[in-house]
C-alpha cells in the first residue's frame, strides 16, 4: 500500500536551533516528493519539492530536503529555526498515477524561545 | 495573481442535511483537488477535477460529490451529513500535469452537530 510516514507526531526545538523532520515515502521507483507547512487556520504552502535531479533541494523559508533513495527518505531540515517556523508540517508523495498527494501525518513543530 | 479561494470559510450544519462547498483556482490553472483534513485520519484525498471531468477519486462514500465548471471553479457536495464528516476541507489546484505543484486555498471549515 502506498504510504507516507512521518515518524515524529511532535518536535520541540529551541528557537537557533537546527531542526530536522523524517519523512519515508513507499509508492515509487522515482518518486515525486513535497513538503508543506500548515499554519493554524490556514491551508498549506509549498515549502520545496523533489522530482529528479539534485538530490539536495533548496526551499523557501530556508528549508531544505535531501532524498535519499537508499533509505526511502525525504528529510527536511533547516539550520536554525525561528519562532514563526512554529507550525506542522507534511510530507507528501504524488500517487494515483500522478493525480493526488498522499501525505503523511503530519510533525507539530513547537519553538522555544 | 490572487491564490486559491474558498467560500464559504465556516460552515455549521446539521446531521442529515446536504452542504456544498466551492473553490475558485488560481487563473489559469484547469486541475481542482478536493481534500479532507480531521485530527483522527489526516489530509486525505476526496477527487480531482480536470477540464470539467473526475480523474481521480479517494476512498470515501458516494455522499461525497463534486463537479468542475468550464471556468475551472470547483464545488464539492455533501449529502446526508454525518458528524464524522467534521472537518476542514482544502481544495488545491494546479496548471495541468503531474509535474505541477499544487496550491492550496485557506479551507472550508465543517460542523456537523
Amino acid at each position: 500500500a502506498q504510504s507516507v510516514t512521518q515518524p515524529d507526531i511532535h518536535i520541540t526545538v529551541s528557537e537557533g536551533a537546527s531542526l530536522e523532520l523524517r519523512c519515508n515515502y513507499s509508492y515509487g521507483a522515482t518518486p515525486y516528493l513535497f513538503w508543506y507547512v500548515q499554519s493554524p487556520g490556514q491551508g498549506l504552502q509549498l515549502l520545496l519539492k523533489y522530482f529528479s535531479g539534485d538530490t539536495l533541494v533548496q526551499g523557501i523559508k530556508g528549508f531544505e530536503a535531501e532524498f535519499k533513495r537508499s533509505q526511502s527518505s525525504f528529510n527536511l531540515r533547516k539550520p536554525s529555526v525561528h519562532w514563526s517556523d512554529a507550525a506542522e508540517y507534511f510530507c507528501g508523495e504524488v500517487t494515483g498515477g500522478g493525480n493526488k498527494l498522499t501525505f503523511g501525518t503530519g510533525t507539530q513543530l513547537k519553538v522555544e524561545l | 495573481k490572487a491564490g486559491v479561494t474558498q467560500t464559504p470559510r465556516y460552515l455549521i450544519k446539521t446531521r442529515g442535511q446536504q452542504v456544498t462547498l466551492s473553490c475558485s483556482p488560481i487563473s489559469g490553472h484547469r486541475s481542482v483537488s478536493w481534500y479532507q483534513q480531521t485530527p483522527g485520519q489526516g489530509l486525505q484525498f476526496l477527487f480531482e477535477y480536470f477540464s470539467e471531468t473526475q480523474r481521480n477519486k479517494g476512498n470515501f462514500p458516494g455522499r461525497f460529490s463534486g463537479r468542475q465548471f468550464s471556468n475551472s471553479r470547483s464545488e464539492m457536495n455533501v449529502s446526508t451529513l454525518e458528524l464524522g464528516d467534521s472537518a476542514l476541507y482544502l481544495c488545491a489546484s494546479r496548471k495541468t500535469g503531474t509535474l505541477d505543484e499544487q496550491y492550496f486555498g485557506p479551507g472550508t471549515r465543517l460542523t456537523v452537530t
